[in-house]
């Protein structure tokens, strides 16, 4: 199985703030790397897709990018709705997710 | 708008097995994609279990491929999953989802259920 690391698995922040998280695939995954949304009780919901590929109606401030094991996604200015915690997921093999950070509003 | 509901007994007994049921609205599950579960233990992560083609074609995550059938009802527009001999370990929330181009069962999960948990517990 491909494994999936994601830092930092918890991060808080201010309003306004750029925020960051990386992942890293344990072998080569080209672009097939997606990022999921995912609010207290409720289902994922998929941001980006093929590593910076923006789903319909996902606001700008949200993009992803990175190709082979390094990818990285990126809040441009926090919101308070963008309280949530984020997953990346591989696609290049049998579907492997990361194991999640929590984004919380400092 | 595709929507997908998950239904199904939200306790089970250790050694017993699973049955969920994904009920497809807004598409016919004959004409395309994959369709998929993936479940989530309280307080953890996501985890993978496996997809089907509406053909019938599965495709299972090995961690769990001894356990695991998904089928597929398409007079129903419904998909299902088993997982038998369960313990503990297989408290989840359980989702199904369907994803977003249909070439294959590993793409992006653009629409997913709002998931149900099943408790395994005696």
């Amino acid at each position: 199985d491909i494994q999936m690391t994601q830092s930092p698995s918890s991060l808080s922040a201010s309003v306004g703030d750029r925020v960051t998280i990386t992942c890293q695939a344990s072998q080569d995954i080209s672009n097939y790397l997606n990022w999921y949304q995912q609010k207290p009780g409720k289902a994922p919901k998929l941001l980006i897709f093929d590593a910076s590929n923006l789903e319909i109606g996902v606001p700008s401030r949200f993009s992803g990018s990175g190709s082979g094991t390094d990818f990285t996604f990126t809040i441009s200015s926090l919101q308070p709705e963008d309280i949530a915690t984020y997953y990346c997921q591989q696609y290049a093999n049998l579907p492997t997710f990361g194991q999640g950070t929590r984004l919380e509003i400092k | 708008q595709v929507q997908l509901q998950e239904s199904g007994p939200g306790l089970v007994k250790p050694s017993e097995t699973l049955s969920l049921t994904c009920t497809v609205s807004g598409y016919s599950i004959s004409s395309g994609y994959y369709w998929g579960w993936i479940r989530q233990p309280p307080g953890k992560g996501l985890e993978w279990i496996g997809s089907l083609y509406h053909s019938g074609s599965t495709y299972y995550n090995p961690s769990l491929k001894s356990r695991v059938t998904i089928s597929v009802d398409t007079s129903k527009n419904q998909f299902s999953l088993r997982l038998s001999s369960v313990t503990a370990a297989d408290t989840a929330v359980y989702y199904c989802a369907s994803t977003k181009f249909g070439y294959s069962y590993a793409e992006p999960f653009d629409y997913w259920g709002q998931g149900t948990l099943v408790t395994v517990s005696s």
